[in-house]
């Protein structure tokens, strides 16, 4: 059973950069699997940001483009996000999850990290 | 982008139920849909895949079905730790998108 852990600073300055880290325990960090960022504003329902591949490619969430960068270090089974320019609106849980090639389910995710923006 | 709409927003009811969930695509997704439950604080657990195929280790009492636009997720006989909130998910394109969800409450 895989297993995801987000790590990131809980606290980001309004303007500043968001970044968060996903280690991912197995093998299946190099399968035919895409590693995705999810978040949750308190309250509120689910947003994807986007995802990337092993091998670096990545689709991301219009609505987030300009902002997010998401990317992959293959030795560590790590992969990250980076959001720039963050306000209050992006204060959110942030999981990051494995979604399954074939049928493209998030099947495994992580417990969750909660960033707060504010000053 | 795809919206996703859940209803109802919330459901009461009690053990022993039958409930009906419906999610609904605002475009063609074939059978691209996705069923989770989450429990406040936790982590979204995914419950039926590609419409209505049930994961690994998740009960029989949950089922789904539907096809093109319209979906449906029921519950057979509801158990007390079926009361969580429930989300509907898109993965037929980017971005994926996911209902804005339904809390079934007792």
């Amino acid at each position: 059973q895989v297993q995801l852990q987000e790590s990131g600073p809980g606290l980001v300055k309004p303007s500043g950069t968001l970044s968060l880290a996903c280690v991912v325990s197995d093998d299946s960090f190099r399968s035919d699997n895409w590693w995705s960022w999810v978040r949750q504003p308190p309250g509120r329902g689910l947003e994807w940001i986007g995802e990337i591949f092993h091998n670096g490619n990545t689709n991301h969430n219009p609505s987030l483009e300009k902002r997010v960068t998401i990317s992959v270090d293959n030795p560590t089974n790590q992969f990250s996000l980076r959001l720039t320019s963050v306000t209050a609106a992006d204060t959110a849980v942030y999981f990051c999850a494995r979604r399954m090639p074939r049928y493209g389910h998030f099947d495994s995710w992580g417990p969750g990290t909660l960033v707060t923006v504010s000053s | 982008d795809i919206q996703m709409t859940q209803s109802p927003s919330s459901l009461s009811a009690s053990v022993g139920d039958r409930v009906t969930i419906t999610c609904r695509a605002s475009q063609y997704i074939s059978t691209y849909l996705n069923w989770y439950q989450q429990y406040p604080g936790k982590a979204p657990k995914l419950l039926i895949y590609a419409a209505s195929t049930l994961q690994s280790g998740v009960p029989s009492r949950f089922s789904g079905s539907g096809s093109e636009t319209d979906f449906t997720l029921s519950i057979s006989s509801l158990q007390a730790d079926d009361f969580a909130t429930y989300y509907c998910q898109q993965s037929y394109t980017v971005p994926r998108t996911f209902g804005r969800g339904t809390k079934l409450e007792i």
